[in-house]
């Protein structure tokens, strides 16, 4: 069974762009999570989506958005890039996304570096 | 406010000896407990699980266990071996709709296993 994919792997953007990530589940697997890691802050929940609909958010700005297409694939899409923003971008699947079901696998993520 | 602590940044230990990393949560919700482990430039890896009803769970080389009253959780890791030098970071997750989704990790520990 093929593991969860994030393409692109790298990015360099400049302030003010805007940038999409993709994200291709496990096949079977209904949710999938976003979560930005960066050496101060570690692994942060950025959101969840399951059924094409966001059930979950964390605390990040409204800059970040995403959305999850009928065949469990997302995207995440930051708009208006601040330095900040530079980090990796991981995401993860699982079969729903709840109790012992929250077993999350991750792709091997995308870095985003802002300029 | 870190509900998922891991107080020992990194640990060494010689190959073939015990590793035990640890863990601990300040939230008594958090009912499904993860360890995963991460390379450079690449996504977490998921290794071991444990739910709240549960005080241990073994899988080959890898045993965690749960102390509830505590708020604890240890990863150990019998016997060590230099492929298991990695960054390995303990999660939680909680029941309810406003939790689907979501991780919560604590900061990492490193790990080196020298031969």
């Amino acid at each position: 069974k093929a593991g969860v994919t994030q393409t692109p792997r790298y990015l360099i953007k400049t302030r003010g762009q805007q940038v999409t990530l993709s994200c291709s589940p496990i096949s079977g697997h209904r949710s999938v999570s976003w979560y930005q890691q960066t050496p101060g802050q570690g692994l942060q929940f950025l959101f969840e989506y399951f059924s094409e609909t966001q059930r979950n958010k964390g605390n990040f700005p409204g800059r970040f958005s995403g959305r999850q297409f009928s065949n469990s694939r997302s995207e995440m899409n930051v708009s208006t890039l601040e330095l900040g923003d530079s980090a990796l971008y991981l995401c993860a699947s699982s079969l729903f996304g709840q109790g012992t079901s929250n077993e999350q696998f991750f792709g091997p993520g995308t870095r985003l570096t802002v300029l | 406010d870190q509900q998922v602590k891991q107080n020992s940044p990194s640990l060494s230990v010689q190959e073939g000896r015990i590793s035990i990393l640890n863990c601990d949560y300040t939230n008594s919700m958090f009912d499904y407990f993860l360890w995963y482990k991460k390379y450079p430039a690449e996504g977490p890896t998921f290794l071991i699980s444990i739910s709240s009803i549960k005080d241990k769970n073994e899988d080959g080389r890898f045993t965690v266990f749960l102390n509830k009253s505590a708020k604890h959780l240890s990863l150990h890791i019998v016997p060590s071996q230099p492929g298991d030098s990695a960054v390995y970071f303990c999660a939680a997750s909680a029941h309810g709709s406003g939790n689907t989704g979501k991780l919560i990790f604590g900061q990492g520990t490193t790990l080196q296993v020298k031969p």
